[in-house]
């Protein structure tokens, strides 16, 4: 199963930023955290990952909590095409070749 | 962007036949790996592949199933006998391996079994 928690849905204005909270209140320290997205039925799509530090790269910014037990997605300026589900996945640092246990995600809806 | 491909796109099959969906994974990758998501459902992880075995398999692998990389570029999916319930989206994705492992999908092959 799953060991994230995150909303079932959000809503977004297009050129807002959208704000995509996970919990992960049972991470260790060597567990990573990933976060992918699925437009429609396409394959999922790899976003950004970390394990403690903030980290940005031209899709997204990922704040993880300082205890590492919650983080959060930021895409800073939605449009209409970042409307997907959103998959926030725990995965060991040391489990390369192992599976990435998918959960039901965050349905976003950006709307002009 | 070096990028996952997946062929064919869309699959239909009748019950009982074989099907092979096939794979061609970013080429410096050595980590190969199917998923499906039967329509409504989650993302389910299949079969993780490397060094020319398997590395890790989920219960839903079940003999029915095999894996193949038959040259240096193709990864295949086999389905033996299909059943209706093998009607789903098939994902390939492939992984360098390394410290974060990060795995990039393709696009996905439809397999219909009527």
């Amino acid at each position: 199963d799953a060991k994230t928690t995150q909303p079932t849905s959000m809503d977004c204005a297009e050129g807002r930023a959208a704000n995509l909270p996970c919990n992960h209140s049972t991470i260790s320290g060597n567990e990573y955290v990933y976060w992918y997205r699925q437009i429609h039925s396409q394959g999922p799509q790899y976003i950004i990952h970390g394990l403690k530090n903030n980290e940005t790269n031209e899709m997204a910014s990922l704040i993880i909590t300082e205890d590492r037990k919650s983080s959060t997605l930021i895409l800073p300026h939605a449009t209409l095409r970042d409307t997907a589900v959103y998959y926030c996945i725990v995965r060991s640092i040391n489990q390369a070749g192992t599976a990435l246990i998918f959960g039901k995600g965050t349905t976003l809806s950006v709307s002009s | 962007e070096p990028e996952v491909t997946q062929t064919p796109s869309h699959q239909v099959t009748q019950m009982g036949q074989e099907v092979i969906l096939r794979c061609v994974p970013i080429s410096n990758h050595l980590y190969f790996y199917w998923y499906r998501q039967i329509l409504g459902q989650k993302v389910e992880f299949l079969v993780s592949f490397y060094n020319n075995e398997i590395s890790e398999k989920s219960e839903i692998f079940d003999d029915q199933f095999s894996v193949e990389r038959p040259d240096g570029s193709n990864f295949t999916l086999k389905i033996r006998s299909t059943k209706l319930e093998d009607s789903a989206m098939y994902f390939c994705a492939s992984s360098q391996m390394g410290t974060t492992d990060t795995q990039y999908f393709g696009p996905g092959t439809r397999l219909t079994v009527l």
